[in-house]
C-alpha cells in the first residue's frame, strides 16, 4: 500500500537553530513531492515541489530550503529558524496520471519557533 | 482575491442534517480533491473529480468544470463528519494544487 511518513509531529526550536524536517514515501515510484505551510484559520500555502531527485522549485522566497536526495525523500531545511516559521507544515505526493486520483498527506508537523 | 472560493467558512448543523459545502475557482483546473482535516492536522482526500458526480457512503461531491464549481454534499450528517473541508485544484499545465481556506463544520448531537 501507499504510505506517506512525516516526522517529528511537533518541534520547538529556538530562534537561529537550524531545522531538518524529512518525508517518506513509500508503494510508489517518481512522485510528485510537495512542501505546504498551514498557517491558523488559512488555506495551505506551496513552499516547494519536486517532479524528480535533485528537482527543486520554490514557490515563495523566504528562510527554507527543500531537497530531494533520493527518489521517495524530501526533506525542508533551514540554516537560521525566524519567528516566523512557526507553523503547521505538512508534506504530500501526488501521482501524475491520467486520472490524478492520488493525493496523500502527511501528519504533519508542528513546528513553533521561540 | 483567491483563486479558490469556498462558503461558507464555518457551518453548524444539527445530526440528521443536509449539509452544502460550495467551491468556486476561478482558473483552468483539470481535477479537483474534496480533502478532510480533523484536529491534530491529518489530511485525507475524500473525493477526485474530473467531471460529474461521486458517491461514497454519505458523501456526494459533484464538479462542473464549465462553470468552474463543486460542491461536497453530507447526507444525514453525523457528530464524527465533524472537520475541515478543503478543496484542491489541480491546477492545468502546471504540478501544482491551488487549495481553498476551507470550511470549518461541526455536527452537533
Amino acid at each position: 500500500s501507499q504510505t506517506i511518513h512525516q516526522w517529528p509531529a511537533t518541534l520547538v526550536q529556538p530562534v537561529g537553530s537550524p531545522l531538518s524536517l524529512e518525508c517518506t514515501v513509500e508503494g510508489t515510484s517518481n512522485p510528485n513531492l510537495y512542501w505546504y505551510r498551514q498557517a491558523a484559520g488559512r488555506g495551505l500555502q506551496l513552499l516547494f515541489y519536486s517532479v524528480g531527485i535533485g528537482q527543486i522549485s520554490s514557490e515563495v522566497p523566504q528562510n527554507l530550503s527543500a531537497s530531494r536526495p533520493q527518489d521517495r525523500q524530501f526533506i525542508l531545511s533551514s540554516k537560521k529558524l525566524l519567528l516566523s516559521d512557526s507553523g503547521f507544515y505538512l508534506c504530500a505526493w501526488s501521482q501524475l496520471g491520467p486520472r490524478r486520483e492520488k493525493l496523500f498527506f502527511g501528519s504533519g508537523t508542528q513546528l513553533s519557533v521561540l | 482575491k483567491n483563486e479558490v472560493e469556498q462558503s461558507p467558512q464555518n457551518l453548524t448543523a444539527q445530526e440528521g442534517e443536509f449539509i452544502t459545502i460550495n467551491c468556486s475557482y476561478s482558473v483552468g483546473i483539470s481535477a479537483l480533491h474534496w480533502l478532510q482535516q480533523h484536529p491534530g492536522g491529518g489530511i485525507v482526500s475524500l473525493f477526485m473529480l474530473s467531471s460529474g458526480k461521486k458517491k461514497h457512503g454519505r458523501l456526494i461531491a459533484t464538479i462542473n468544470i464549465q462553470e468552474k464549481h463543486s460542491s461536497l454534499h453530507i447526507t444525514a450528517s453525523h457528530p464524527r463528519d465533524s472537520a475541515v473541508y478543503i478543496c484542491a485544484g489541480w491546477r492545468s499545465g502546471t504540478y501544482k494544487y491551488i487549495f481553498g481556506t476551507g470550511t470549518r463544520l461541526k455536527v452537533l448531537a
